[in-house]
């Protein structure tokens, strides 16, 4: 079955200790892309990536970090978490960037 | 800045109560607009892309439409299970680069 997957789905943690979300896909897709979903604001871009060891910040890249050594992976980092990076993130991928497929999201909290 | 509107922010319909939803925009250089469907507690779903205005697409009982500053999605005799949020994304300028705006909750009462 074609899907993105994300883990963790649920995510409780406290200011300053550093934490990864990963994502991978197994549909051979180039693009990948990270997103933050806030009541009011949508879903902003954060990263997003063309391939392997290409990436480029989006809208609201401050306080994140991303890689892409694998096709198939995209992990997103928070260096030093803090509250305003509570949110629900959503990985998506696509041959081209239009048809993006995403994943089941990650709700995070920052305390 | 790119920037997106929908409009309304919510809309209750009854069951076979046709109407449309707005995406209004604002981008240098549109090179695609998406629409998209979202559930309580799941990620969007894919529903169209336009290229070009005066573009159509549709999907059962939708029907996406594309001008030169906005975008409409047409919901002809809704159903319960058209109930979600439907989300406008553009994508210009930037290889790859989407804006979305921040969606219309729809509601389908039986």
């Amino acid at each position: 079955e074609a899907q993105v997957t994300q883990n963790p789905r649920y995510l409780i943690t406290v200011t300053g200790k550093k934490l990864t979300v990963t994502c991978s896909q197994n549909m051979n897709h180039e693009y990948m892309s990270w997103y933050r979903q806030d009541p009011g604001l949508g879903l902003r871009q954060i990263y997003y990536s063309m391939n392997v060891e290409v990436t480029d910040k989006g809208d609201v890249p401050e306080g994140y970090k991303v890689s892409r050594k694998e096709k198939r992976n995209f992990p997103l980092i928070l260096e030093s978490p803090s509250p305003n990076q509570t949110s629900l993130y959503f990985c998506a991928s696509s041959t081209t960037g239009v048809e993006q497929y995403f994943g089941p999201g990650t709700r995070l909290t920052v305390t | 800045e790119d920037q997106v509107t929908q409009s309304p922010e919510a809309l209750r319909l009854q069951e076979g109560e046709s109407s449309s939803l707005n995406c209004s925009y604002t981008v240098s250089g549109l090179r695609g607009l998406f629409w998209y469907r979202q559930d309580p507690g799941k990620g969007p779903e894919f529903l169209f892309t336009l290229y070009s205005a005066g573009e159509e697409k549709e999907k059962e009982r939708l029907k996406a439409t594309l001008t030169k500053k906005e975008s409409f999605l047409h919901i002809t005799a809704p159903k319960p299970e058209d109930s979600a949020t439907y989300l406008c994304a553009v994508y210009s300028g930037g290889y790859q680069k989407v804006t979305f705006g921040t969606g219309t909750k729809l509601q389908v009462i039986p």
